[in-house]
């Protein structure tokens, strides 16, 4: 199985803050990475597929970047509404594998 | 739009067999390439793929799951299903099902989610 790891686990920003998580894969997965968003209680929502894609109706402040074995999800601008967990997945290969979340609270 | 529901006991004693039932809507389940999967997330844990199913009928499975998994699909109801047997504390849960895109390679649509709690 390939595992995700992301970094940080957790972090505390402000409204209007950048904001930048990483995911790295223990082998190369191209570009087949994945973010999803989820708040307490919600399904995991996607936001960015293939690396770099945004989901239809995703606001443009997420943006997705890597390939190989490294990638990032970038939120420009935090809004009250992005504090949530955030997981990566890659689909290179079976299983799809998640990373172990990073949860954004706020500070 | 797609929409899947979860459906099934939200209790079940260790040992026995965790039936879960995923109705879609807004669409027939044999149209388009997808694959309709299963996902779980003990609480305060992260997500596990389960398995997956194609309109097909063919399947696979997590390795760490496979003994004890099987997926279904009934085309007639929309429906597909999970069948886990054996289930143990470890297996308590929100069970989730979802659409894989082929295409676009990630998880497309998911249902709410249901709670599955194994204890006697």
């Amino acid at each position: 199985d390939i595992q995700m790891t992301q970094s940080p686990s957790s972090l505390s920003a402000s409204v209007g803050d950048r904001v930048t998580i990483t995911c790295r894969a223990s082998q190369t997965i191209n570009s087949y990475l994945n973010w999803y968003q989820q708040k307490p209680g919600k399904a995991p929502k996607p936001l960015i597929y293939v690396a770099s894609n945004l989901q239809s109706g995703v606001p443009s402040r997420f943006s997705g970047s890597g390939s190989g074995t490294d990638f990032t999800l970038t939120i420009s601008s935090l809004q009250p509404e992005d504090f949530a967990t955030y997981y990566c997945q890659q689909s290179y290969s079976t299983p799809p594998m998640f990373g172990q979340g990073t949860k954004v609270e706020i500070k | 739009q797609v929409q899947l529901q979860e459906s099934g006991p939200g209790l079940v004693k260790p040992s026995q067999t965790l039936s879960l039932t995923c109705t879609v809507s807004g669409g027939s389940i044999s149209s388009g390439s997808y694959y309709w999967s299963w996902i779980r997330q003990p609480a305060g844990k992260g997500l596990e793929w389960i398995g997956r199913i194609y309109t097909s009928g063919s399947t696979n499975y997590n390795p760490s799951l496979k003994s004890r998994v099987t997926i279904s699909v009934d085309t007639s109801k929309n429906q597909f299903s999970l069948k886990l047997s054996s289930v143990t504390a470890a297996d308590t849960a929100v069970y989730y099902c979802a659409r894989y895109d082929p295409v676009a390679e990630y998880f497309q649509h998911w249902g709410q989610g249901t709670l599955v709690t194994v204890s006697s």
